[in-house]
């Protein structure tokens, strides 16, 4: 069974340029999480989708991030203008479903540098 | 608020055993979580305990105690592969939604 899948795996770009993020999940996984993880640090939670709908985008900095997730399925992370501290490695996860105990599966991520 | 403690890094030898704790302090307590990340890699799941108690996968342990607030994951007979980042997550609130301590980096020597 093929695990989360994400792209690019590596992506460097220049301060105000705009950049995004592919994941597509386990299939049947219908809960999508995206993290960002800083250099020594553990992931932190941006979005989590279920199905199709947001349900918790609270610590997403929505002046200049945005997240889709249409027909429930693949997702995509935008960053629009990028800056400096936007660098670091972007995981997608997924699982079954929102229970407390569904294991979350990670992508490998998407390490972005921002020059 | 939220936080977790661990330490930031351990260093033993092949063979060994080695205990890394988790210090939590959270509303709405679900669970606790360990994750294993070698270098350049993902998170994988490692354990999930909800209730007091010790619970053991193969080479790997996890324990919780909610009264304490406090978790540790426990390796045992060390392999040079178990080289990696371990981090502690707590689930909290109805959701699945974990939060994350800041990892414990594990070195095996030979």
């Amino acid at each position: 069974e093929a695990g989360v899948v994400q792209s690019p795996r590596y992506k460097i770009i220049e301060k105000k340029q705009p950049v995004a993020f592919w994941c597509n999940p386990i299939s049947g996984h219908n809960t999508l999480y995206w993290y960002r993880q800083n250099l020594g640090q553990g992931p932190e939670l941006l979005i989590r989708y279920e199905n199709e709908e947001a349900v918790d985008d609270s610590q997403l900095p929505k002046d200049r991030f945005s997240a889709e997730r249409l027909k429930g399925v693949d997702s995509t992370l935008k960053i629009q203008p990028a800056e400096l501290g936007d660098s670091a490695v972007y995981l997608c996860a997924s699982s079954v479903g929102l229970a407390e105990q569904d294991e979350q599966f990670f992508g490998p991520g998407t390490r972005l540098t921002v020059l | 608020g939220q936080s977790l403690e661990q330490p930031s890094e351990v260093t033993a030898v092949e063979g060994a055993i080695v205990q890394i704790n988790c210090t939590y302090q959270t509303s709405g307590f679900y669970g606790l979580s360990w994750y294993q990340q070698h270098d350049g890699g993902a998170p994988t799941f490692l354990s999930y305990n909800a209730l007091d108690g010790l619970e053991e996968t193969g080479r790997f342990s996890s324990f919780l105690s909610r009264s304490d607030s406090y978790g540790y994951l426990l390796l045992q007979e060390l392999q040079m592969k178990d080289s990696a980042s371990y981090f502690c997550a707590v689930t909290r609130a109805a959701g699945n939604k974990l939060t994350f301590g800041g990892g414990t980096r594990v070195l095996v020597k030979p």
